[in-house]
């Protein structure tokens, strides 16, 4: 079974400084990627995913994550981040040899100070 | 609507009773999930229903939740018997095969 693991529970970080959130997940021949963000006490919404293509995605709101099959890793970055940052990220992939099924991380929770 | 729809979107309810959490998924989307989301806490999944296929329940944590999709569109996640440790938020998603999935405001459900 496929298997997604964000290695940092918490990442604090101040405000306009960089940020990379890890994920990584168990070996397949066909995923989709995605990563997805909560703000407080509010719903899920996708970020920016990995379909087909670039390995490379972008975010309307300057983050970017890259698709590194090698190292089945799916990791998010954002150059400068802000205090409007400051959320629950979830890494998600969609198996291709398990009908598809989205399984999810435990989260990162992104605390940005000013 | 044009959004997943969930009802109620808060519950509370005494410890012992049963309880019925409802899911509108998008229309053509293929694919189900039922989540629930403790406070604070990531997401712990449920149950999965993809066409016509079973469902994947290997996530329900014990045999007082169950769940059916009737007509490959609504879906309803049952507890019977509630307890407190149920108190969580139910989150509902629909995805059409490999593509994102859209998720619902979640039903807050309160056992006291």
């Amino acid at each position: 079974a496929q298997s997604v693991t964000q290695l940092d529970s918490q990442v604090p970080v101040f405000e306009e400084a960089p940020v990379e959130l890890r994920c990584n997940y168990s070996s397949s021949v066909s995923v989709y990627l995605f990563w997805y963000v909560q703000y407080p006490n509010q719903g899920l919404q996708l970020l920016l995913k990995y379909l087909s293509g670039s390995t490379l995605v972008e975010s309307i709101n300057g983050f970017e994550a890259e698709f590194n099959k090698s190292q089945t890793s799916f990791h998010l970055r954002k150059p400068s981040v802000h205090i409007s940052d400051t959320a629950e990220y979830f890494c998600a992939v969609s198996d291709g040899n398990a009908g598809n099924m989205l399984t999810f991380g435990g989260g990162t929770r992104l605390m940005v100070k000013p | 609507g044009a959004g997943v729809s969930q009802s109620p979107s808060n519950k509370v309810t005494e410890k012992g009773k049963d309880v019925e959490l409802r899911c509108d998924p998008i229309s053509g989307h293929t694919a189900l999930y039922w989540y629930r989301q403790s406070l604070g806490q990531g997401l712990e999944f449920l149950i999965y229903f993809q066409g016509n296929s079973a469902p994947d329940k290997s996530g329900l944590p014990s045999d007082r939740f169950s769940a059916e999709r009737t007509g490959g569109s609504v879906s309803t996640l049952t507890i019977q018997r509630t307890q407190q440790e149920d108190s969580a938020v139910y989150l509902c998603a629909s995805s059409f095969r490999w593509n994102e999935a859209f998720f619902g405001q979640g039903t807050r459900l309160t056992v006291v």
